[in-house]
């Protein structure tokens, strides 16, 4: 069963404006961490935020922002003010902690940002 | 929180041939993961290397195909054997963070990207 889900391919977004990446997740843990990595071209993968289960508040790091609704079992990444630096591929990433290493990816998104 | 060095970036290779990345952490950690990405794919894991044990390789990889070393605790490498087109990929290795991403998560190498020709 897929674990994580990135319903958009791809996505557009104007420079400057804010953008909203989808994600959700399946779980019977109660106990995981949710993370978003940016792949440029170039193929790194570059950590951006984490999420913890037990969290009570949005994860927020800079322009980043997790958009975290348990019930919903959805992470969805936030990135405000986009600029043409962050076109790249963004995987949303799930660890269940009661299960040991194993790390769970979605498909990935492709985001274009347009000037 | 970790930094890990992956060499090479990138690689043109005959068919046939066997490629060997190198992965060297600057600090000791106990497990390193190898993943591949194949071409607008996600991630899959290969395998993971403890030091001082065998790799422990996912469902349809093999260590005939991907022989992979953990001499000590901060360097490891995986090796393509026998390669086809199908083996190109981006090649990625990873190690568990617990310094800045809040104890959980992992921190990537720069990423070998193959192709086989």
């Amino acid at each position: 069963a897929q674990k994580i889900t990135q319903t958009q391919p791809g996505m557009f977004v104007q420079e400057k404006e804010a953008v909203t990446l989808d994600c959700t997740y399946d779980t019977s843990d109660p106990s995981y961490g949710l993370f978003w990595y940016k792949q440029p071209s170039s193929g790194e993968m570059i950590f951006l935020i984490y999420q913890g289960s037990y969290d009570q508040q949005n994860a927020t790091e800079g322009r980043y922002s997790l958009n975290f609704q348990k019930a919903r079992k959805s992470a969805n990444l936030v990135i405000s003010a986009s600029q043409l630096g962050d076109s790249a591929m963004y995987f949303c990433a799930m660890r269940d902690l009661q299960t040991g290493n194993q790390f769970y990816f979605g498909t990935g998104t492709s985001l274009t940002v347009i000037p | 929180s970790a930094v890990i060095s992956q060499k090479p970036s990138r690689d043109i290779c005959q068919r046939g041939t066997s490629l060997t990345i190198q992965c060297q952490v600057d600090s000791q950690v106990t497990m390193m993961f190898w993943y591949r990405q194949q071409p607008g794919q996600s991630l899959t894991l290969i395998a993971t290397a403890n030091q001082g044990s065998e790799a422990t390789y996912e469902s349809g990889f093999v260590i005939d195909k991907f022989p992979i070393s953990r001499p000590n605790l901060t360097f490891s490498t995986l090796t393509v054997s026998n390669m086809s087109p199908e083996d190109s990929s981006i090649y990625l290795c990873s190690v568990e963070d617990r310094v800045e991403i809040s104890n959980y998560g992992y921190t990537f190498g720069s990423g070998t990207r193959l192709t086989v020709v």
